[in-house]
This record gives structure tokens, sequence and C-alpha cells, in this order.
């Protein structure tokens, strides 16, 4: 069966720092991958989305950048915080855009 | 993208059914039905999902309205396990995006 496992679940890091989240998916193949944002009491906010090795699509210019190394492999970075990118981080999965299954988020707060 | 409208916010009692609706007037042919939900300080998890035919499964029932222009989510009795968000998306058959509004939040009483 297919998994999704998203880390760390949370993470307090000082404007001005790095960050990185990385996000693996188990059990498939080829899958699309997507990066979502949820600020407290907000909605989500697809971030980036990628069909395949190395194709990174941004829905939103921001601080935030994404890569997919790896087939079942995709990683949040940013080079430095901004307080505004504090939030909740949902990694999800895909086969051709159906059902998305998301992972267990992580749970940022940039201080 | 064509866009979906949901109530704030439902309040059902245990055990009783939940009908939430969700109108999308500017539906096009090809735009398939989702609808997700949310429990607090989890990720979303998928509930069904349609394009003409109304659908059912374990967790609920969608149906459809025959110009498509809206739909209604049913959960058939409602458990104090299924407070959450509950969102209604329209995904293009050609799209591999679910944008996520500010769905309905649905309240439970014992």
């Amino acid at each position: 069966s297919q998994t999704i496992h998203q880390w760390p679940a949370t993470l307090v890091q000082p404007v001005g720092s790095p960050l990185s989240l990385e996000c693996t998916v188990e059990g498939t193949s080829n899958p699309n991958l997507y990066w979502y944002r949820q600020a407290a009491g907000r909605g989500l906010q697809l971030l980036f989305y990628s069909v395949g090795i190395g194709q990174i699509s941004s829905e939103v210019p921001q601080n935030l950048s994404a890569s997919r190394p790896q087939d079942r492999q995709f990683i949040l970075s940013s080079k430095k915080l901004l307080l505004s990118d504090s939030g909740f981080y949902l990694c999800a999965w895909s086969v051709l855009g159906e059902k998305l299954f998301f992972g267990s988020g992580t749970q940022l707060s940039v201080l | 993208d064509a866009k979906t409208t949901q109530p704030n916010s439902m309040e059902s009692n245990e055990e009783e059914p939940v009908h939430l609706p969700c109108n999308h007037s500017t539906i096009s042919g090809t735009d398939y039905i989702h609808w997700y939900r949310q429990l607090p300080s989890q990720g979303p998890e998928y509930v069904i999902h349609g394009l003409t035919s109304n659908v059912n499964n374990r967790m609920a029932s969608l149906a459809i309205a025959e110009d498509r222009k809206s739909s209604t989510l049913i959960l058939h009795r409602a458990t104090l396990r299924d407070a959450a968000v509950y969102y209604c998306i329209l995904r293009a058959s050609n799209d591999y995006k679910l944008s996520f509004g500010a769905g309905t939040t649905v309240t439970v009483r014992a």
C-alpha cells in the first residue's frame, strides 16, 4: 500500500534561518506531488506541484522553493525564513490528479 | 478556474443526516466535483468525487444536480468524528491541481 512520510512534525526556526522540509512517498511510481500551506485559521494554499523529476510548478510568488531530486521525494526549501512563512505545511501525492493523499503535516513557527 | 460557494458553517445532531450544499454555477463539462474534509490539526482526506451521476461510498453520498451547477454531500448519520471542515472543489479533467477554498465547518452536537 502507498504511504507518505513528512517530517518533522513541528519546527521552530528563527527569522532569517534556512528551511528544508522533506516528503517521501512509498508504494507508487511517478506520482504527482504537492506542497500546500495553511496559515492559522485560513484555508489551504497550493504552493508547488510536480508531475515528474525536476519538473516544478510554482503557484504563488514567495520566499520558498521546491525541488524533486527523485521520483518519490519532494523538498520544500527557503534560504531565509520570514515571519510570514509560519504555518502548517502539507505534502500530498496523487496519480493523475485524482484523489489526493496528504501527509501528517509540519507545523512551522518562525520567531 | 471554476469556483465553488459553500456555507461557512453548519451544525448537526449526532446520528442525524447532514446535507452540505455546494454551488458551482460556472462548472464546465469536464470538471469533476471533489469533496475533502479536514479534521483539526490534520491534513485533508478524500471523501468522494463525481462527474455527472450520483456517487456513494462508505463515507458519504454525492448528489449532483442535473444541470451540474450544484451538488450536495450527504453524511447519512453524523458522528462526533465527522466534525471537520468540508471542502467542495472542482478539478478539470486535464488539470492536476486541486485548489481549496474556505470550506464548510461542520459541528456535530452530542
